[in-house]
């Protein structure tokens, strides 16, 4: 049964700061990771998503993914208040058609 | 405009009653889920469809029931509802419903059952 494990549970960073979120997953079949933004009240909103080892930059967000290591990450540089949400990360095994497991998420504030 | 909408935003029923979350999407996409997100809980997945067929059910109890109308549509039937149901139900939608398709979310009918 896969098991995606978000850290921190919560984060403060100043404005202008850099934040770091972490993912790890524990079945290494696990194929699709994405990460998700969520502000109070709204659903859920798909940041970027990362398919392959390595570093992929959108903007000020970047993600990192180590499959060996079980790990995914997602760095938002020059924080901004509008980036005080919930963040989750989530994973796709590849056969399930469109199922997707996530993290408990991390809550970041960004504090002006 | 939003894509999915969700009805109604807010609901408050009574333990035993039935209730119908209403899931509509204009992305002209053809797969649909529901996701139920409690107190700390990660949001869970329920339900699949994929062109109007069920494709996956992680739902243990029969009392969810998924009902799609029309390609677009796909209600969540709650019946006997119970405290523990209470939660926010979140649909969403992507293009097809492949292991790598980009999610789309509603956003959520808040339940609260009493």
């Amino acid at each position: 049964q896969q098991k995606v494990q978000q850290s921190p549970e919560s984060l403060i960073v100043p404005e202008g700061g850099m934040a770091s979120l972490n993912c790890t997953f524990s079945d290494r079949n696990s194929q699709y990771f994405w990460w998700y933004r969520q502000h109070s009240g709204e659903g859920p909103k798909a940041l970027m998503s990362i398919f392959s080892n390595g570093d992929k930059k959108e903007g000020r967000f970047t993600a990192h993914l180590n499959k060996a290591s079980l790990h995914v990450s997602l760095h938002i540089k020059d924080s901004q208040p509008s980036d005080s949400a919930l963040y989750f990360c989530a994973v796709s095994m590849g056969y399930n058609q469109g199922k997707l497991i996530f993290g408990q998420g991390t809550k970041l504030s960004i504090k002006p | 405009d939003p894509k999915i909408i969700q009805k109604p935003k807010y609901l408050v029923a009574v333990t035993g009653s039935e209730k119908i979350l209403i899931c509509e999407q204009y992305l002209g996409h053809n797969a649909m889920y529901w996701y139920r997100q409690s107190a700390k809980k990660p949001l869970e997945f329920m339900f699949s469809y994929s062109y109007q067929k069920l494709m996956d059910n992680q739902t243990a109890s029969s009392r969810f029931q998924p009902q799609s109308s029309k390609k677009n549509h796909l209600d969540l039937q709650i019946t006997a509802l119970k405290p523990d149901d209470s939660a926010t139900y979140f649909c969403a939608s992507s293009q097809e419903a492949g292991a790598n398709s980009d999610y789309t979310f509603g956003s959520g009918t808040r339940l609260l059952v009493i």
